[in-house]
């Protein structure tokens, strides 16, 4: 079967870096997004990998490793703002969208 | 505000109830899903529709019943739901039936709570 894991909870600090993992066994690869969803909000788009390697945007950067099935999103200088799930979902070889449960990001302060 | 909005955003209802979702996107966009939520697990793809045809159903139960009159309105239409079914059911939408790096808008959702 088809399968995304990441973590379901994680803790940080403001202001601080804090790394979201997500591993993925599906049959065949056609990208990975990220997406952020504050609680009672609609998830937002963050990122797209298709190439291995790291994709920057401001102080969020998505990394990619299609070899060992593996993404992670860094968050840097964390806000209490960024407090919300992150959602990583793949598009298999029919382009259909497998997503992971999310991981609920905690910003303390 | 992503463009997609959708009505209402809070739903009580009973087994024995009828009611509607409905969700509207601004942003000129071919493709609508449904999409249901649940606590902790992962989204659960129920229904999309391309240029207002339906192209996939994910064995849905018929319980549930969309409809897509033109390609910014759609609705999904309850009847003789199961508590099972309570959860955020949201709908998005994209340029085009998912492919690529065809990213989707969601809206906010409507929260539903089956008695």
């Amino acid at each position: 079967g088809q399968n995304i894991d990441q973590p379901t909870e994680m803790t940080a600090t403001e202001g601080a870096i804090v790394q979201i993992n997500c591993t993925y066994q599906t049959s065949g690869f056609n990208g990975l997004f990220w997406y952020q969803q504050h609680a009672g909000e609609a998830p937002t788009f963050l990122s797209y990998n298709v190439l291995d390697g790291l994709e920057e945007k401001g102080r969020f950067s998505s990394f990619l490793s299609r070899s060992k099935g593996y993404s992670y999103l860094l968050l840097k200088e964390l806000q209490m703002k960024d407090s919300a799930s992150y959602l990583c979902a793949v598009q298999d070889s029919n382009y259909q969208l497998i997503w992971g449960a999310g991981t609920k990001l905690i910003i303390k302060p | 505000e992503t463009g997609v909005t959708q009505t209402p955003r809070h739903l009580v209802m009973g087994m024995t109830n009828k009611k509607s979702l409905k969700c509207e996107q601004h942003l000129g966009h071919n493709a609508m899903y449904w999409y249901k939520q649940s606590a902790k697990k992962p989204l659960e793809l129920m229904f999309v529709y391309s240029l207002e045809e339906r192209v996939e159903n994910n064995s849905v139960p018929s319980r549930f019943s969309p409809e897509c009159p033109n390609s910014s309105h759609l609705f999904l239409h309850l009847h003789t739901l199961q508590p099972e079914d309570s959860a955020l059911y949201l709908c998005a939408s994209s340029k085009s039936p998912q492919g690529g790096a065809e990213k989707l808008f969601f809206g906010s959702g409507t929260q539903l709570s089956v008695l």
